[in-house]
């Protein structure tokens, strides 16, 4: 079993560039989430998708957006980039929301000039 | 709100030194507690859990005991290792709720 994947997992964009960030599950997972991950913050909740065909807000979901393409995947979209989205970007899955452990991707590593 | 603070890093060691990584909480109820550890270019991955008053979790040497009366969870190895060096996060789930996460402690272990 794969787990999560993550792609890309480096990418370099100009400030005002659109790009989406791919996540798959190959685990029957039913809810999938988005993290940033920045120094000294930890992680924080981007959105977060309950069962397929449900999103929600998390943390700090200004100047994203997600589509739940199916069960398995979950992609997060940078429509405008801007610097302060410069971060590590980490997909996660659990079998339901109220499951305790998450399983987390490899991470992806956005750099916006 | 819920909320994890963990103690600031690096902390460095030399092999098979004594680990202790301090965590507490803050939570309205009666939360789950875990450890999350996150090697160098990979995503986290759960090392041990507790899930009420007084339990310890424990994981390849890593223990953590579930303090209500001080609301901690420090993390503990007796010998540490090289392999070892990770960024680890303490985090609690309250009703089964998302999890939230402190902001990580990164160990340094040296030779």
């Amino acid at each position: 079993n794969a787990g999560v994947t993550q792609t890309p997992k480096f990418q370099v964009l100009k400030t005002g560039q659109s790009m989406t960030l791919q996540c798959a599950q190959d685990m029957n997972h039913n809810s999938m989430y988005w993290y940033r991950q920045d120094p000294g913050m930890g992680l924080r909740l981007i959105y977060y998708s309950a069962s397929e065909g449900t999103t929600d807000k998390g943390e700090v979901p200004n100047g994203y957006n997600v589509s739940r393409l199916n069960k398995r995947e979950f992609s997060l979209r940078l429509e405008s980039a801007a610097p302060s989205q410069t971060s590590v970007y980490f997909c996660a899955s659990t079998p339901r929301v109220s499951s305790y452990e998450q399983y987390f991707g490899p991470g992806t590593r956005l750099t916006v000039t | 709100g819920d909320s994890v603070t963990q103690m600031e890093g690096p902390v460095t060691l030399s092999e098979e030194a004594f680990l202790t990584i301090n965590c507490t909480y803050t939570a309205t109820g009666y939360p789950s507690l875990f450890w999350y550890v996150q090697y160098p270019g990979e995503g986290l991955q759960l090392l041990l859990k507790a899930t009420k008053a007084d339990d310890k979790g424990s994981n390849k040497g890593f223990e953590a005991t579930y303090r209500k009366e001080t609301t901690s969870f420090h993390l503990e190895k007796g010998s540490v290792q090289v392999s070892d060096s990770a960024v680890y996060f303490c985090a609690l789930s309250e009703g089964g709720y998302i999890p939230t996460f402190g902001r990580g402690t990164s160990l340094i272990v040296h030779p």
